[in-house]
């Protein structure tokens, strides 16, 4: 069964650094999206992305973020300088975009801790 | 203000015992209700969903769920819980599909514990 892959599972890093976690989503879906969860904390809603743009965004990815579809595979989201608040588990997820709405497929996620 | 509230943190019920996890929201109109799980380290699988008809929907693993209109529910049950059901259920919604794409907002999430 086809599935949203993210990398690295786990990603440790200096405040101020810039990261880069990549999602693989599945082959023939058309919207892309990620979330994050802070450690005890619901899940809150990034950005969506559909052929090549953002289509929403939410008050919390502010100019530090940034996402980009680079090879037709992979989905990316990039923090340019990283603070401690931005440690959570972020979650890629993809939907087929038919016609009406359908649901979020969701990757494993990748925790990033920044110390 | 659109909002999802799951009221309880943490539930614990004995293996076998019935089960039911409640899920509220606030908005104008019916918008598209989710169940997610979460096993620890394990991403989301969605349980199962309503957009419209039949307000019982049967999802995954023995879970189904009830939308009530008149009280802006989405109660996820389940009549005999097993060990493995363990894990945190968040309760998602769609408010407005309109032309975005549909965001979701999720609720804090219920913690289940089973009990042998």
């Amino acid at each position: 069964e086809p599935e949203v892959t993210q990398t690295p599972s786990h990603q440790v890093t200096q405040m101020g650094q810039e990261v880069i976690l990549r999602c693989v989503p599945i082959s023939n879906h058309l919207y892309f999206y990620w979330y994050r969860q802070i450690l005890g904390q619901k899940v809150e809603f990034l950005v969506s992305f559909y052929n090549n743009e953002i289509s929403e965004k939410s008050e919390i990815f502010d100019d530090q973020f940034s996402v980009e579809r680079p090879d037709g595979s992979n989905f990316t989201l990039k923090i340019r300088s990283t603070k401690l608040e931005d440690s959570a588990m972020y979650f890629c997820a993809s939907e087929v975009g038919l016609a009406g709405y359908n649901e979020q497929f969701f990757g494993p996620g990748t925790r990033l801790t920044v110390l | 203000a659109q909002s999802v509230t799951q009221p309880d943190i943490h539930i614990t019920v004995s293996e076998g015992a019935s089960l039911e996890l409640r899920c509220n929201y606030s908005y104008g109109a019916t918008p598209y209700l989710f169940w997610y799980v979460q096993s620890p380290g394990q991403g989301l699988q969605l349980l199962l969903k309503y957009f419209s008809g039949d307000t019982l929907v049967q999802g995954i693993k023995g879970f189904e769920a009830e939308f009530k209109r008149s009280q802006s529910s989405f109660n996820l049950r389940k009549p005999s819980v097993h060990w493995s059901d363990a894990a945190e259920y968040f309760c998602a919604v769609v408010f407005d599909r309109g032309s975005t794409l549909g965001r979701l907002y999720f609720g804090r999430g219920t913690q289940l514990t089973v009990w042998p």
